[in-house]
């Protein structure tokens, strides 16, 4: 079976200060993207940042940037210089061909930002 | 990206009646999914919804409970059908855009299902 795990339900970051979340995954394809999504208490599903398992170099976007060991299957997200905006649920999801292109999503971690 | 209109947002339905959920994307998409999500839960793929063919469910969910239509490449829409308690949940579908490499999957805002 293929699995996503976020082995941290909770996470809690002073505001400025920077947060990993971490994200592990298996799965014995080799073509597959991984991807970090956020999700507020508005409920909306917002992408926060996507890697391609084929590329060795670590996505980054703006403050948000991951660690990708494809080895040791990890995908870890960093958030840098945390915002109150920040706060949210962040969720840890792979695409494979043969998941028919639908997202597998982990249990997801909820983030907390203090002032 | 695409953008996704879900509707409704939130219902309070009564036992053994159906509720039909409507999402409308502002650009054609190849392929559109639908998620069922438990308060501070994950995300649960119910199925997958290509137009002109049968929707693909995963193992849990069945069509006669959940019918989904495609009739198009920007509609699609989830039943659920003789509900119970246990269906109350946040209901998302989400799309894929055209062609599959393009991987920016967007989501709709999510149904926000109570039954009693």
């Amino acid at each position: 079976a293929q699995t996503v795990t976020q082995s941290q339900p909770e996470m809690s970051v002073q505001e400025a200060e920077t947060v990993t979340l971490s994200c592990t995954y298996d799965t014995s394809e080799s073509d597959y993207y991984l991807f970090w999504y956020k999700q507020p208490p508005s409920r909306q599903m917002i992408l926060v940042i996507r890697q391609e398992a084929y590329k060795q170099q670590n996505a980054t976007e703006n403050r948000f940037s991951v660690n990708f060991q494809k080895a040791a299957k990890s995908f870890s997200l960093k958030i840098s210089d945390s915002q109150l905006g920040d706060a949210a649920m962040y969720f840890c999801a792979y695409r494979t061909p043969n998941s028919g292109y639908a997202l597998n999503f982990g249990k997801g971690t909820s983030l907390l930002v203090t002032p | 990206s695409a953008v996704i209109s879900q509707k409704p947002s939130r219902d309070i339905c009564q036992r053994g009646t159906s509720l039909t959920i409507q999402c409308q994307v502002d650009s054609q998409v190849t392929m559109m999914f639908w998620y069922r999500q438990q308060p501070g839960q994950s995300l649960t793929l119910i199925a997958t919804a290509n137009q002109g063919s049968e929707a693909t469910y995963e193992s849990g969910f069945v069509i006669d409970k959940f019918p989904i239509s495609r009739p198009n490449l920007t509609f699609s829409t989830l039943t659920v059908s003789n509900m119970s308690p246990e269906d109350s949940s946040i209901y998302l579908c989400s799309a894929a855009g055209t062609p599959i490499t393009n991987y920016g999957y967007t989501f709709g805002s999510g149904t926000r299902l109570t039954v009693v």
